[in-house]
């Protein structure tokens, strides 16, 4: 089954605590990237990545890492979590970053609570 | 102001209603419009894709868009509970995955 897959789906950490939030997709897709979704402001992009080796800040890149070492896998890394990171996450693929011919898919969700 | 103005609902309506959901924008360069569906604990997924101006239909959903009012709709005909989601509306002006602006959503209930 075609799919993009987070790991963990609920997360509650501390503050100043590294963690990573995996994301993987099995569809060969180019394009991948992470958003956080917030009440009130919507889904907003953290980092996207064209392909292996090739990423780039979105609106909101502060406080994030990503890396894309395999084209199927998409990492977020969050090297000292504060509270104001608690958000809902969401990874996406596409085939290409091309929105007017490849649909964007996008994973389950991770839920991250930092106290 | 943000570039993209979305009611955030809620929106009740009986089964088998047309639904309304809309947004505004601000940024003239947009052209590229999409709306997204996105069911409670599930990821958003693509309902429907437009260009520049004018109507585009797929069963029960037509998305228009009015660019020069700056206003998109999306129109769901004979409304199913199914149809109970969060609708989000989305928009760039290159075509890019990259620079997308989402709206906020508006959340949808259908009553059966």
């Amino acid at each position: 089954e075609a799919q993009v897959t987070q790991n963990p789906r609920y997360l509650i950490t501390v503050t100043g605590k590294k963690l990573t939030v995996t994301c993987s997709q099995n569809m060969n897709h180019e394009y991948m990237s992470w958003y956080r979704q917030d009440p009130g402001l919507g889904l907003r992009q953290i980092y996207y990545s064209m392909n292996v080796e090739v990423t780039d800040k979105g609106d909101v890149p502060e406080g994030y890492k990503v890396s894309r070492k395999e084209k199927r896998n998409f990492p977020l890394i969050l090297e000292s979590p504060s509270p104001n990171q608690t958000s809902l996450y969401f990874c996406a693929s596409s085939l290409s970053w091309d929105a007017r011919d490849y649909e964007q898919y996008f994973g389950p969700g991770t839920r991250l609570t930092v106290t | 102001q943000k570039e993209v103005e979305q009611d955030p609902g809620p929106l009740s309506v009986p089964e088998g209603a047309i639904v309304s959901l809309n947004c505004t924008y601000s940024n003239s360069a947009f052209q590229y419009f999409m709306w997204y569906r996105q069911y409670s604990r599930k990821g958003p997924e693509l309902l429907m894709y437009t260009y520049s101006s004018g109507n585009k239909e797929d069963g029960r959903f037509t998305a228009q868009v009015d660019k020069s009012s700056k206003y998109i709709s999306l129109f769901i005909r004979d409304s199913q509970p199914s149809d109970s989601a969060t609708y989000l509306c989305a928009m760039d002006d290159s075509g890019g995955y990259q620079k997308v602006t989402f709206g906020t959503g508006t959340k949808l209930q259908v009553i059966p």
